[in-house]
């Protein structure tokens, strides 16, 4: 089993319209939860994160983490083609190796989304 | 400047080639990684520099040879690669090596996208 899983799409909505990327982890000590926004042919960037279940908010999106379930959402709302990329949920965890200490990110696969005018 | 630089953008080479990648950042950051990413799939993490010292290996094949120069760059050789060994190999880097929140967010570049013929 994957430690984090993201249905891949892909999704296609028209502009204006509510999208909602979900994933789901295994592993409990995983406490930081991050989106990232990957264009074509360009480096993630972290769009939001969060280390608590609820919400938090930015502008049009919304991360959301139920701890008790495992399971971690971004919501977008009034979403544009500007919005079309892949996104990727990813987890930080504190890993040891040979004595050092060092966050490393597991990503899900990412969802492809595309919003159409 | 919050820019991680990556060149080349695009590199085409035999399997017999040696070449190298590189990498350039200019955000005073002690930490400095190489991932590699396949079509569709999400970064997987390779080396781990710290301090210009290598903290971290993921257990990489020997063909990639990781090297740190500098503080502001960090270089990715490469040699007697397979074509199964083609994709894009992204550059990152983070205030320090326990990257948490958002003081210390990973911070992407563009990536090289690497074909192996």
């Amino acid at each position: 089993q994957k430690e984090v899983e993201q249905d891949p799409g892909p999704l296609s909505v028209p502009e204006g319209a509510i999208v909602s990327l979900n994933c789901t982890y295994s592993n409990s000590a995983f406490q930081y939860f991050m989106w990232y926004r990957q264009y074509s042919r360009k480096g993630p960037e972290l769009l939001m994160y969060t280390y608590s279940s609820g919400n938090k908010e930015d502008g049009r999106f919304t991360a959301q983490v139920d701890k008790s379930s495992k399971y971690i959402s971004l919501f977008i709302r009034d979403s544009q083609p500007s919005d079309s990329a892949t996104y990727l949920c990813a987890d930080d965890l504190e890993r040891k190796a040979g004595g050092t200490s060092y966050g490393k990110l597991t990503f899900g696969q990412g969802t492809i989304l595309t919003v159409h005018p | 400047d919050t820019e991680v630089t990556q060149t080349p953008k695009h590199l085409v080479m035999g399997m017999t080639n040696k070449k190298s990648l590189k990498c350039e950042q200019h955000m005073g950051h002690r930490a400095m990684y190489w991932y590699k990413q396949k079509a569709k799939k999400p970064p997987e993490l390779m080396f781990v520099y710290s301090y210009e010292k290598l903290s971290i290996n993921e257990s990489v094949p020997s063909r990639f040879s990781p090297e740190c120069p500098n503080s502001s760059l960090l270089n990715l050789h490469l040699h007697a690669l397979q074509p199964e060994d083609s994709a894009l190999y992204l550059c990152a880097s983070s205030q320090d090596l326990r990257f948490r929140l958002i003081d210390e967010k990973l911070f992407f570049g563009s990536g090289t996208q690497l074909s192996v013929l």
